[in-house]
Order: C-alpha cells, then sequence, then structure tokens
C-alpha cells in the first residue's frame, strides 16, 4: 500500500497552460508538503499545510496554489506555466509540522515546452 | 539563514571501495541533521538523524557521523545498489529543513 502517491507520474505541458498535481497519504499524518527539485537535485519547500490549515508558505509565485480539502490531501494548481517551472515536484507528510521525518511520493516531473 | 553544502557532487567507485560523502552545514541552532537516500525517479528516503556532535549512526555499509560543522557518510565496501543520490539537510529550531543539493553515487561492478 503507497504511503504517499502523487498523480500524474509525468506532465508535459505548453506554456500559458494551466495543470494541476494531486497528492494523497494514507500514513494519518498531520502535515503535507509541497517540494519543488530542480535539475541540480536542490530540493527547496513551497508549501506546508498542517490539517489543511496553511503553515508555510515561501516566496512562491501566485501562479501556485496550493489546496488541502482534507488533511490525507493536498493539491497543487500551477497558472499561466512557464519554461521555468519545468522540474521534479514532491508532496511529502510527516506526522506534524516541522517535524523532520519526511515521507516522500514518488514525485511528479512537470515538462515546459 | 540555514546552508548546507555537499561534496563531492558526484562520486563514481568500484564496487568494495569505499569512501566518505561530506555534508558541511551553517545553521542556528542545530536540532538535528539528516541523511536521504533518493532512487533514480523516485522520493527521497529518510536514512539516519544525528543530534550532537560526537554521534555516529550506522545501517548495513552505511555509517553516518557529526561534527559541529559537517557530517560524514562512510560507505564501505559498496555494490552496485548503493548507487543512489544522497541527501544531506538541517533543522534549525522549530524550523523548515534545509537541503543540500546531494552526491550523486555510482558503484560499478
Amino acid at each position: 500500500d503507497t504511503a504517499v502517491s502523487q498523480t500524474p507520474k509525468y506532465l508535459v505541458t505548453q506554456m500559458g497552460n494551466d495543470k494541476s498535481i494531486k497528492c494523497e497519504q494514507n500514513l494519518g499524518h498531520d502535515t503535507m508538503y509541497w517540494y519543488k527539485q530542480d535539475s541540480k537535485k536542490f530540493l527547496k519547500i513551497m508549501f506546508s499545510y498542517n490539517n489543511k490549515e496553511l503553515i508555510i508558505n515561501e516566496t512562491v509565485p501566485n501562479r501556485f496554489s496550493p489546496k488541502s480539502p482534507d488533511k490525507a490531501h493536498l493539491n497543487l494548481h500551477i497558472n499561466s506555466l512557464e519554461l521555468g517551472d519545468s522540474a521534479v515536484y514532491f508532496c511529502a507528510s510527516s506526522p506534524r509540522t516541522h517535524d523532520p521525518f519526511l515521507f516522500f511520493g514518488p514525485g511528479t516531473r512537470l515538462t515546459v515546452l | 539563514e540555514d546552508q548546507v553544502t555537499q561534496s563531492p557532487e558526484a562520486l563514481r567507485l568500484q564496487e568494495g571501495e569505499s569512501s566518505s560523502l561530506n555534508c558541511s552545514y551553517t545553521v542556528s541552532g542545530l536540532r538535528g541533521l539528516f541523511w536521504y537516500r533518493q532512487d533514480p525517479g523516485k522520493g527521497p528516503e529518510f536514512l539516519f538523524t544525528l543530534y550532537s556532535a560526537g554521534e555516529e549512526k550506522e545501517k548495513e555499509r552505511l555509517k553516518a557521523t557529526l561534527t559541529k560543522k559537517e557530517s560524514f557518510l562512510h560507505i564501505t565496501a559498496p555494490k552496485p545498489e548503493d548507487s543512489a543520490t544522497y541527501l544531506c539537510a538541517v533543522q534549525a529550531s522549530g524550523s523548515r529543513l534545509t537541503f543540500g543539493e546531494g552526491t550523486q553515487l555510482t558503484v560499478n561492478p
């Protein structure tokens, strides 16, 4: 049984389009995250939600909007995609806020053409 | 601002050739240092936590150590299945993790 799952695994789209990535965790964790990993493998946090409440919002363009319908789900919607948005996006969860024991999903590789 | 620097960026070893990966950090009030392993096409997986200078943790062929300025991940007699990217992260008190850029390890048979 997959602990943290993301869909889709791959996403190829044109500049200017809007796309969404979905994430679900079945670990019963309270906190979920979105991380962005660039081509140099650098992992940078974007957002964090604790029990549906936004608690970390890094300096991310307004085109990125997370949504957490319940504590097991955290989706990421991206408007007006740009070339620089190409990266691998990871969803992760942890038992509580700022808990360093993160469980990562398999990642979504986004390619913007 | 917390900073984590990993070296080397990439490391190629022959099977059985032991070596070490380095993670240097600058953080105000270290709460913990964490090593993760990332296989191609997958998310990082947690390996070790180190909390104080002098602490050591071991798992199979891997041993992680911590000083006040850096951590080492020693790999003894590596096998091809140890090939992966190894990520180091630090956490200051009450804050989020800061990751390094990782070391991509390749172990040739």
